[in-house]
Order: structure tokens, then sequence, then C-alpha cells
């Protein structure tokens, strides 16, 4: 069975400053890996997503993730924070071709500070 | 391009009342997915549908059933509403993965408040 855990449930950031938001992944298969974004009253927009290409992954309004599979992580960044940054994020996990659930870590909220 | 819909936005009901969720996925997508998030944690998947049945189901009561019609659209059915049940409702559409494609769009959810 797989499991996320998000490091940090509060992280508070100067605006310009380095977004990096913790998260490692338990899974008995090569995983499918997922950062999402949510803000008050909305559902979940997807950031990006690795499945099995390339290690370091773009996704939008510029956060990328890397994963890592001796240390079991998909940490996510953004060089510099923005107040539109604060918001929900949560990473999640899905599990082979025959998995389709996506299983979510608690989530960590970004507050960003002017 | 529409995405995905649900409806109501907010719902208020009270204990043992029954309860039904309305979700429209995403034009072209053929799967949807239910998830319950309570407030302050990360969504709990509840059951994914395709081709009109239930393909797969997380740990939830048979309180909770669901449906999915030909258009692709679905229903999530909660009885006998517990206090416990009060959360964010939300609806994920995908294409079938085994058409290796992954990627679930999420709704704005339905927020359930039991009293």
């Amino acid at each position: 069975a797989q499991s996320v855990t998000q490091l940090g449930s509060h992280v508070s950031v100067s605006e310009g400053a380095l977004v990096l938001l913790r998260c490692n992944y338990s899974s008995s298969v090569p995983p499918y890996l997922f950062w999402y974004v949510q803000y008050p009253n909305q559902g979940l927009q997807l950031l990006l997503k690795y499945t099995s290409a390339a290690t370091l992954v773009k996704g939008i309004n510029g956060f990328e993730a890397e994963f890592k599979k001796s240390e079991t992580s998909f940490h996510l960044t953004k060089p510099s924070a923005h107040m539109s940054d604060a918001a929900e994020y949560f990473c999640a996990v899905s599990e082979g071709s025959n998995d389709y659930k996506l299983s979510f870590g608690a989530g960590t909220t970004v507050t960003v500070r002017a | 391009d529409a995405g995905v819909t649900q409806s109501p936005t907010h719902l208020i009901k009270t204990r043992g009342q029954q309860v039904t969720l309305r979700c429209s996925p995403k034009s072209g997508h053929d799967t949807v997915s239910w998830y319950q998030q309570a407030l302050g944690q990360g969504p709990q998947f509840i059951f994914q549908y395709y081709e009109e049945e239930e393909r797969q189901r997380g740990n939830f009561p048979d309180r909770f059933s669901g449906h999915q019609f030909p258009n692709y659209s679905s229903e999530l059915n909660v009885n006998a509403l517990l206090l416990g049940d009060s959360a964010l409702y939300l609806c994920a559409s995908s294409l079938d993965r085994r058409l290796g494609r992954n990627e679930q769009f999420f709704g704005p959810g339905t927020r359930l408040t039991v009293l």
C-alpha cells in the first residue's frame, strides 16, 4: 500500500524567498507522484506530476519537483515566492497499473509575508 | 472547455438523513472518482467509477454508494448521515488509466454540513 508524508503542516516565507515543501512517499512499486494546490474554498489544481520520465519535473506557476528514488522523496520548490502562492499544497501518490486511487498527504499551508 | 462541475455547492442536512451529490466530468473523460476531505486534512479516496461500474473502493462504509450514467456523469449517495460525514466532497475525472493517462482533474467540491 502506498502512503505520503508531508513534513511541516505550515510554512511561512517572505515574498521573493525560496519555497520548499517536503514530501516523502512509500510504495511497493514505482509510483506516480503529484503535487496539487488548493486555494480557499476551491477544488484541487494539478501543479505537476512525475510518471517515470525525467526526474526533475517542471510545473505551472514556476514550481518544480525532483524525484529521488534513493530518498523516496518528491520535494516541491519555487525559487521566488509570490503573494499569490499562499494556499494549501498536497502531495499525492498513485501506485501500479491496477491501482487507480490517489493517496494524499495531510497538506502544507503556505503563507507569504510581504 | 468546461472542467469538472459539481452540484450543489453547499448542503446542510441533519443526522440520519440521506444526501445525493452530483458530478459532471471534464469533456472527453470517462472515469470519475470521489474523495472526502475533512477540515484540515488531505482528501480520502471513496471510490472510482468506470464504464458505469465501481472499479475501486476506499475504506468507506456501505452507507456511501455511487452511480455512473452513460454520459459519464456520476452521483455520490450517503445514507444515514453522521456528524462525521461533514466534509468537502470532491469529484475528479480522468481518462481510463489503462490508456496511459493517470491525471485526475478536480471539481470545486460540495461542502456538506451535517447537524
